[in-house]
């Protein structure tokens, strides 16, 4: 089956730096990637829509330029979260579509101390 | 617009025993899909099961299945033998609304669903 990687998989950075996180669709070319944010017993909150070649798409409230999304390949979707603060700490997990559903990778957790 | 509708935040059932998650949902589009996802504690997100909105039959995958009752907009998973391991949030989820060339999906709040031994 869609098999999508999402590197890291935990994270501790300082307050003011930046993080990147990867997502690559291991086995199929993943024209486009989802980019949520989960907070703790709550439900997925979709950030962004990134689509390959383009610009991504964001949601109302996320601020593009803290939460820069580059797709520049099929196989390959990154998130960077810049100058980060404690209140970026958070669970983020990126989808994409495969075939009739969503493959999702593991999931990044973000601690900014 | 799409809604995904999880009315139970949290249910408990006893291990072996079958349980039901609810789910209703709203579109305007005749042709859908939805999907049932497990979260365990590590945050994964796993696929379980799918329904087509053209399906004929409810869908099912081993203990897991999905009553699909069309004109009631609903589409429940039931667990059958329910085992320690099955302790995890549940989501269900639409394949959505068709925008900027890929299907958004909506997800709805989810489920915790707690096994006693």
């Amino acid at each position: 089956g869609a098999v999508v990687s999402q590197h890291p998989s935990r994270v501790i950075c300082k307050s003011g730096t930046s993080v990147k996180i990867e997502c690559r669709s291991l086995d199929f070319q993943a024209t486009t990637m989802f980019w949520y944010r989960q907070f703790p017993k709550q439900s997925l909150m979709l950030m962004a829509t990134s689509n390959e070649g383009s610009k991504a798409t964001y949601e109302q409230g996320v601020e593009k330029d803290k939460f820069l999304i580059n797709h520049a390949s099929l196989t390959l979707s990154t998130l960077t979260v810049t100058s980060a603060h404690p209140e970026d700490s958070s669970f983020y997990i990126c989808s994409a579509m495969a075939g009739e559903g969503y493959t999702f990778g593991s999931g990044t957790r973000l601690t900014v101390v | 617009a799409q809604k995904i509708t999880q009315t139970q935040p949290g249910m408990f059932v006893q291990e072996k025993e079958a349980v039901t998650l609810d789910c209703t949902y709203d579109t305007s589009d005749p042709s859908y899909g939805l999907f049932w996802y497990k979260q365990p504690s590590s945050g994964e997100m796993i696929f379980l099961i799918y329904q087509g909105s053209y399906d004929q039959q409810n869908a099912t995958e081993g203990r897991y299945s999905l009553n699909f009752q069309k004109a009631r907009k609903s589409a429940n998973l039931v667990i059958s033998a329910s085992q320690l391991g099955d302790s995890a949030m549940y989501f269900c989820a639409m394949r959505g609304y068709f925008s900027g060339g890929s299907y958004i999906p909506t997800f709805g709040r989810g489920t915790s669903l707690i096994v006693h031994p």
